[in-house]
């Protein structure tokens, strides 16, 4: 079983929409969670961390649930510049491994 | 601050030639992640350094995967001899702290034709 699971989308919406991703997690003893982003041909970088109170960025919310090992991000009021794959990440403290998923591609269509 | 640095950016050799990256990390940062990312999924750690010494390389294919970090700084990775399949990007990242933020270079690209 992979240790984070993603739906890859394609998700294809338009500008001004409210689109959520949704990423699970295998491992119980994962202890921070992240969001990163990565464009088309270029390294990924982080979005935003994942707490467990859910915290918010701008347009954008992430949110955690320790108890069904479930991660989400919320983007509001989609721009053409969140066109991008974004990527979730576990990072597990036993051996402080960073476990990606596959990445949702988001595409934000005028 | 400079960030990490890697090269080259684009490789292309032919199956069963060797290819060696080479990464600098971040000044200060102690760990030092290689990542392999196949077009179309995400990246999957290949091995981890905290200083000079090897963390994680349970996912290393090391029948002809080698990486180093002699000195704690910089890092090369060895493919030797190389795959088709190993066409990918080889991503390099470093934090500062072990459960930081992940910092990558630009990568990597090779062709094994």
């Amino acid at each position: 079983r992979k240790e984070v699971e993603q739906d890859p989308g394609p998700f294809n919406v338009p500008e001004g929409a409210t689109v959520a991703f949704n990423c699970t997690y295998s491992n119980s003893a994962s202890q921070s969670f992240f969001w990163y982003r990565q464009d088309c041909r270029k390294e990924p970088k982080l979005l935003m961390s994942v707490y467990s109170s859910g915290n918010e960025d701008g347009r954008f919310t992430a949110q955690l649930n320790r108890a069904s090992q479930y991660i989400s991000l919320l983007i509001r009021d989609s721009k053409l510049s969140d066109s991008a794959t974004y990527l979730c990440v576990v990072n597990v403290n036993t051996g402080n491994q960073f476990y990606f998923g596959t990445g949702t591609s988001l595409t934000v269509i005028p | 601050e400079a960030g990490v640095a890697q090269s080259p950016r684009y490789k292309i050799i032919e199956k069963r030639q060797s290819v060696a990256f080479w990464c600098n990390p971040i000044s200060g940062h102690a760990t030092l992640y290689w990542y392999q990312q196949i077009l179309g999924q995400g990246p999957k750690l290949l091995i981890q350094f905290q200083n000079n010494g090897v963390v994680d390389d349970s996912q290393l294919p090391k029948d002809r995967f080698s990486a180093e970090r002699l000195k704690g700084v910089d890092s090369t990775l060895k493919i030797q001899p190389a795959k088709l399949e190993d066409s990918a990007v080889y991503l390099c990242a470093s934090s500062f702290i072990m459960t930081g933020e992940l910092f990558f270079g630009e990568g990597s690209r090779l062709t094994v034709l």
